[in-house]
């Protein structure tokens, strides 16, 4: 069965420093890889997606993640972060063949502190 | 900006009760999902619906489990004799067409099973 594996559970950063959270997932077919955010009492919200192309994806507020095959990673990275930034980060997977259903990993929290 | 709305927001129940948690889904959307989270675990896919009828579900969607599209606008999941082990966060999420792969998420129902 597919797995996602998300490393860090909970990341502390101050503002201005650079952000690199992992995700691994573990299926050897055709996958679709997504970020979402979800921030305090908010709901989840897509931060990017990658389906095929261009392994680099940019995403909202500054986000990116690089989507490396061979690694079976899709790692979320942001230059500068900011104290708005202090939020869940969740990976998820689609596999070719599961369907439209999104795989979760953990998830990893994010605190950023002025 | 449209969003996915769900009721109540909170559900206390007793185990052995039936409850349903509703979900309104982004009007023009067509596919429907309900995930759920455990506390401390991660989101966990448990149904989607299209065109009336459930397309996939997961293990966890047992016989105690339903869900419905009731009137074009409302989406439901019941839970027909509910649990302690059902205590979790309940998730419904919204879809445009199968190839945006993009999900909508409402800000989720909180199921208390005592």
């Amino acid at each position: 069965a597919q797995s996602v594996s998300q490393h860090n559970h909970h990341v502390i950063l101050s503002e201005a420093a650079s952000l690199e959270l992992g995700c691994n997932y573990s299926y050897g077919g055709t996958v679709n890889l997504f970020w979402y955010v979800q921030y305090p009492g908010q709901h989840l919200q897509l931060l990017l997606k990658y389906f095929s192309g261009d392994p680099l994806v940019k995403g909202i507020k500054g986000f990116e993640a690089e989507f490396i095959k061979s690694k079976f990673s899709f790692n979320l990275r942001k230059p500068s972060v900011q104290w708005s930034d202090t939020a869940e980060y969740f990976c998820a997977v689609n596999a070719d063949n599961s369907g439209y259903a999104l795989n979760f990993g953990k998830g990893t929290s994010l605190l950023v502190t002025p | 900006e449209p969003e996915v709305t769900q009721t109540p927001s909170h559900q206390v129940t007793q185990m052995g009760q039936e409850v349903i948690l509703r979900c309104v889904p982004i009007s023009n959307h067509l596919y429907f999902y309900w995930y759920r989270q455990i506390l401390g675990q991660k989101v966990e896919f448990l149904v989607s619906f299209y065109n009336n009828e459930i397309s996939e579900k997961s293990e966890i969607f047992d016989d105690q489990f339903s869900v419905e599209r009731p009137d074009g606008s409302n989406f439901t999941l019941k839970i027909r004799s509910t649990k302690l082990e059902d205590s979790a966060m309940y998730f419904c999420a919204s879809q445009w067409e199968a190839s945006s792969y993009e999900q909508y998420f409402g800000p989720g129902t909180r199921l208390t099973v005592t």
